[in-house]
């Protein structure tokens, strides 16, 4: 059982924005650490997008657009992936990843479907 | 070219033993930590392990610690996954990537993985 937690699914429109989120574990503050984000195609290996620790320490792997971002909710103890302008090609899976000292923590994934 | 490449998944039975490589090109391999990420067919992905540049560091997943063992030969830009004592839920592809050189502990080079499949 993953350690993040991470709605299994997911759909929106084209032109609309998707909102997923990965929960840590309440003995694991979301605040202290860098949450990484992921995409996976059917058939391909994982793709890094983008990491996020605060407003003022984030940013995206070359290449990807600037309609992914990332967020947190402390309040809630989550990791936010927000893509905007939704279009087809985004469709897939996404995995959100932490790296607590000295074990590598993967969310469930987000199969995000675009309708 | 830049790149990873796995091989070494196969079949074999319960209990069984089986290793893995995976081959660097195109970078400084010794100057990078390296990890395996494996996914069971439709499932998600799991780390497994990791073990830092110069091989001295490793560390491994709870599900396998005490049946695999991460180890890199930096002369030969290759990692390896030594899998002792193989279960049904070993089953998966077998990813090797690459550690982001710098603060940030991301993967930013994956290869395209091996299948290993468990079963009598």
């Amino acid at each position: 059982q993953p350690v993040l937690t991470q709605p299994p699914s997911s759909s929106a429109s084209p032109g609309e924005s998707a909102r997923l989120t990965c929960t840590l574990p309440s003995d694991i503050n979301v605040n202290f650490y860098t949450i990484y984000w992921y995409q996976q195609k059917p058939g391909s290996p994982p793709r890094y997008l983008l990491y996020h620790y605060s407003d003022a320490d984030r940013g995206r792997d070359s290449g990807v657009p600037s309609r992914f971002s990332g967020s947190k909710d402390a309040s809630a103890n989550t990791g936010i992936l927000l893509i905007s302008g939704l279009r087809s090609e985004d469709e897939a899976d996404y995995y959100c990843m932490i790296w607590p000292s000295n074990v590598v923590m993967f969310g469930g994934g987000t199969k995000l479907t675009v309708l | 070219q830049v790149q990873l490449v796995e091989s070494g998944g196969d079949l074999v039975k319960p209990g069984g033993s089986l290793r893995l490589s995976c081959a660097a090109s195109g970078f400084t391999f010794n100057d990078y930590y390296m990890t395996w990420v494996r996914q069971a067919p439709g499932k998600g992905l799991e780390w497994v392990s990791y073990i830092s540049s110069s091989g001295s560091t490793k560390y491994h997943a709870d599900s396998v610690k005490g049946r695999f063992t991460i180890s890199r030969d930096n002369t030969k830009n290759s990692l390896y996954l030594q899998m002792n004592s193989l279960r049904a839920e070993d089953t998966a592809v077998y990813y090797c990537a690459r550690r982001y050189f710098g603060r940030l502990r991301y993967f930013d080079l994956w290869g395209r993985g091996t299948l290993v499949t468990v079963s009598s």
